[in-house]
């Protein structure tokens, strides 16, 4: 498979606990984003990478959140002190830029959060 | 407490008929556009996109429209096949960031 992957799936929580997740871009893509999605909505940017810089932070959620992608491969994004209204969908996508690129971001499966 | 989405508008067709997805934007500058499927428990699905500077482009079996004078993209789906059934998600991109709007979820009839 040579899609994005996102690990964890799922991830339950207690409120008050810190969470991690990983993407692992497609291979030959140096942009990497995350998103967010809640129940019934689209989704919803958060921050980009090109290779290992961080390019977009400002549409992070608060100072909780916070992403890397230090060898400019895969990234993690991280949730300090959880609480109820974090629990969503978070959705991770690269894509490639270079002369002959498109627009299209292509989109992992997903690890949806929940807060307990 | 319980969690309650948003009623997503919804598109009923028979199978085998074209379908019509509509999208208001917001930004006219916006300098592209991106029409994406989601199915239950996956993450989006990319279809097709389209510059700002165009109004019209096909794919197989889709065609999308640009109408910038009145801020209005559309989906086309011809000969509408039960594996179309999803959401689908209209964006619009400035820079590397996608804005995404609502959605509106297809249903096929047999």
């Amino acid at each position: 498979d040579t899609g994005v992957s996102q690990d964890p799936r799922h991830k339950i929580t207690k409120r008050g606990q810190n969470v991690t997740f990983r993407c692992d871009p497609i291979s030959e893509h140096n942009r990497l984003y995350w998103y967010r999605q809640t129940l019934g909505q689209g989704p919803e940017f958060l921050t980009y990478f090109q290779n290992e810089a961080q390019l977009e932070k400002s549409r992070l959620l608060s100072d909780r959140f916070s992403a890397e992608r230090p060898k400019g491969s895969f990234s993690t994004l991280e949730i300090q002190r959880t609480e109820q209204g974090d629990s969503a969908m978070y959705l991770c996508a690269s894509s490639f830029s270079g002369q002959l690129a498109g627009y299209e971001q292509y989109f992992g499966p997903g690890t949806r959060l929940t807060v307990t | 407490g319980e969690s309650v989405g948003l009623h997503l508008p919804t598109l009923s067709v028979q199978e085998g008929d074209n379908s019509i997805i509509n999208c208001a934007y917001s930004n006219s500058a916006s300098d592209y556009f991106i029409w994406y499927k989601q199915e239950s428990g996956k993450g989006p699905q990319f279809i097709i996109d389209i510059r700002s500077n165009m109004d019209k482009r096909q794919g197989q079996r889709v065609t999308v429209l640009l109408n910038k004078t009145v801020k209005h993209l559309s989906l086309q789906i011809a000969a509408t096949q039960p594996g179309d059934s999803a959401v689908y998600f209209c964006a619009e991109g400035r820079a590397q960031k996608l804005v995404f709007g609502q959605g509106t979820r297809l249903t096929i009839n047999p």
